[in-house]
């Protein structure tokens, strides 16, 4: 079975300022690693994901996200945040199936 | 455009009746969807999987019989909640996996507010 650990439950930043947000995972399998964002009211977006290859993957809009093995860890991290990217992020893992699991979420805060 | 569509977005019904959510693939064939639920302010949690032409998956603590899973075709399946209850009001999300020769991509339906009053 496997598990998704998000440490923090809200992370206020102020506006330009980087970013991380942790994620831990556990699985006795291979897993693909998924970041999604949720807006307030709004369905999951996907932000980006690692399914194999190069370990470190990027989005569009700017965050990133490293798949580090020996640590089971796939933080996500932005050098510089917009009001815009408050929202909720969660992280997920599947076990080379399309069933996600999540893990709790960490709520995005960003300030002016 | 969205590839997997949920409706209704919003619905409103009494206690004891049952409302059923549709989750279609709009651009391609899934024989595989799944349900999540999510309580308000928190994660996402798999109700069951939706098997094409076959019986839905639950995951554990899940009613069935409550929660009755219908995937009768390769672009829709629905969830219908029976006898509604207040603590059924949630937010219904269903995603449908895009399998293409380089690989397969998830997509998460614009989700569905069940409020039972």
């Amino acid at each position: 079975a496997q598990s998704v650990t998000q440490l923090d439950s809200q992370v206020p930043v102020f506006e330009e300022a980087p970013v991380e947000l942790r994620c831990n995972y556990s699985s006795s399998v291979s897993v693909y690693l998924f970041w999604y964002v949720q807006y307030p009211n709004q369905g999951l977006q996907l932000l980006l994901k690692y399914l194999s290859g190069s370990t470190l993957v990027e989005s569009i809009n700017g965050f990133e996200a490293e798949f580090n093995k020996s640590q089971t860890s796939f933080h996500l991290r932005k050098p510089s945040v917009h009001i815009s990217d408050t929202a909720e992020y969660f992280c997920a893992v599947s076990d080379l199936t399309d069933k996600l699991i999540f893990g709790t979420g960490t709520r995005l805060q960003v300030f002016p | 455009g969205a590839v997997v569509s949920q409706h209704p977005s919003r619905v409103i019904c009494k206690s004891g009746t049952s409302v059923k959510i549709e989750c279609r693939s709009l651009d391609f064939q899934a024989t595989t969807m799944f349900w999540y639920r999510q309580f308000p302010k928190k994660s996402l949690m798999l109700m069951a999987t939706s098997n094409e032409g076959s019986k839905a998956t639950y995951e554990q603590g899940v009613e069935k019989d409550k929660f009755l899973i219908n995937h009768a075709s390769l672009t829709l399946s629905t969830l219908t909640v029976t006898s509604a209850h207040p603590e059924d009001s949630s937010f219904y999300i269903c995603s449908a996996s895009d399998r293409t020769f380089s690989g397969n991509t998830i997509y998460f339906g614009e989700g569905s507010w069940l409020t039972v009053v």
